[in-house]
């Protein structure tokens, strides 16, 4: 496609219920990265795939999170168990082979627990 | 790993006056050095970039310098604007240029 796309673009939950958060990024894009935006804040790093492997999942906060990539394409993030601290906007962003080439994000799933 | 300061956090200036945002790194191999832009509502949106081959770069209104000696490097943004109100991230990519590493961010706000 033309740009990253995310979905949902917003998702509320129930406190420890799992969600799966998608992204698909630009066509041809090798690499691929989760970061997390709180509210006012920074951008977390979370994971970084290159093609199908991820050799960085050294910012995953803890093993509930989960992060997947098939066919060199579409990533799935999945939290189990939700808790209210990871309410948070979840950007994707992809990359033409290294980081150096610039990200493209998308505009992000919003993760509201209640 | 590579670490990014940047400053200042809030900013605001006057429709026309010209912002600068500074940031530092710590990984003197980091050869690439971009400015993102945040609106309200949306990721951040990649405006400018810069190898450490040069030492300035420019689009339009706005333009980037890297002091490599020093390991700083700053967005400059002239003839402000209101739509130039955003939050600005710099990033610098770690070893191996496997990731970036984003600055915490300047909330930039232009006054009418």
């Amino acid at each position: 496609g033309a740009g990253v796309s995310q979905s949902p673009s917003n998702k509320v939950t129930e406190k420890g219920k799992d969600v799966e958060l998608r992204c698909d990024p630009i066509s041809g894009h090798t690499a691929l990265y989760w970061y997390r935006q709180s509210l006012g804040q920074g951008l977390e790093f979370l994971i970084y795939f290159q093609g199908n492997s991820a050799p960085d999942k050294s910012g995953l906060p803890s093993d509930r999170f989960s992060a997947e990539r098939t066919g060199g394409s579409v990533s799935t993030l999945t939290i189990q168990r939700t808790q209210q601290e990871d309410s948070a906007v979840y950007l994707c962003a992809s990359s033409l082979e290294w980081a150096n080439y610039g990200y493209t994000f998308g505009s992000g799933t919003r993760l509201t627990v209640v | 790993g590579e670490n990014v300061e940047q400053h200042p956090s809030t900013l605001s200036v006057q429709e026309g006056d010209s912002a600068v945002i500074k940031c530092t790194y710590s990984d003197s191999a980091s050869n690439y050095f971009p400015w993102y832009k945040q609106e309200l509502g949306k990721g951040p949106q990649l405006i400018i970039d810069i190898r450490s081959n040069v030492g300035e770069k420019k689009d339009q209104r706005i333009a980037v310098t890297l002091n490599k000696t020093a390991k700083h490097f700053s967005l400059h943004i002239t003839e402000t604007q209101p739509e130039d109100s955003a939050v600005y991230f710099c990033a610098a990519p770690n070893f191996g240029n496997e990731k970036l590493t984003f600055g915490t961010g300047t909330r930039l706000t232009i006054i009418p």
